[in-house]
């Protein structure tokens, strides 16, 4: 099945850092979604993406869908203690219904 | 406004046994997605449902594993005899309608999800 990539497996930067993710495919996806996970918790929908190009901000996340349809990525400026989670982009394929998601991201953020 | 919700939130069966895991649907959302994440791993699809349909069961495997969701109360994902690889956590999603078709912007919320641990 299709896979979305997702790299490195662990992130670790000091508080107040801005940190990039990035989440890239094969094939094409028509919409991107960037949830986080929290331990013992469900995903969280933080940013969700539907037209290539779109860059689109929530609080002091920016995402963007990219241009080529097969790509995304996830930016948090001035990280604070509450951003450490796990980070899993997903996508959405054709008239598919169900989502693709990476392995996602573990971010660490150090006083 | 409640969000979707699941349970139990931790189910303990020995090898042999059945595990029923519930989900209810945020209120107004039809559709039902039933994911699975193995530890350290991405959410795997498995089955979507709409009221009283199966729309697509690719990703289930194709013994020991059921999903309904009747016309009236919680979709109930089903695993009999189970086997200690399937100790994972079930996640359960909703949309008010059916996603990816185009021109819709949504997109499926999840519940807290259940932890199974087969002994």
């Amino acid at each position: 099945g299709q896979q979305l990539n997702q790299s490195p497996q662990s992130m670790f930067i000091q508080e107040g850092e801005d940190v990039s993710m990035n989440c890239t495919s094969s094939s094409i996806f028509n919409t991107w979604l960037w949830y986080k996970q929290d331990p013992g918790e469900g995903p969280v929908l933080l940013i969700a993406l539907y037209k290539a190009g779109e860059l689109t901000s929530n609080g002091r996340l920016t995402a963007q869908f990219g241009i080529t349809r097969k790509d995304s990525f996830l930016n948090i400026s001035a990280s604070i203690p509450s951003d450490v989670g796990i980070y899993f982009c997903a996508g959405l394929e054709g008239a598919n219904s169900k989502l693709t998601f990476g392995k996602g991201i573990t971010l660490s953020v150090r006083p | 406004n409640a969000g979707v919700m699941q349970n139990p939130r931790h189910l303990v069966r020995r090898r042999g046994q059945e595990a029923r895991l519930r989900c209810s649907p945020m209120k107004g959302h039809s559709h039902v997605y039933w994911y699975r994440q193995l530890p350290e791993e991405g959410l795997k699809f498995m089955v979507y449902l709409q009221k009283e349909n199966i729309i697509d069961e690719s990703g289930m495997p194709k013994e020991r594993f059921s999903a309904e969701f009747p016309k009236e109360g919680p979709s109930i994902l089903r695993i009999q005899q189970v086997v200690r690889g399937d100790s994972a956590a079930y996640f359960c999603a909703s949309s008010p309608r059916r996603i990816g078709s185009g021109g819709f912007q949504e997109t499926q919320y999840f519940g807290p999800g259940t932890r199974l641990l087969v002994l």
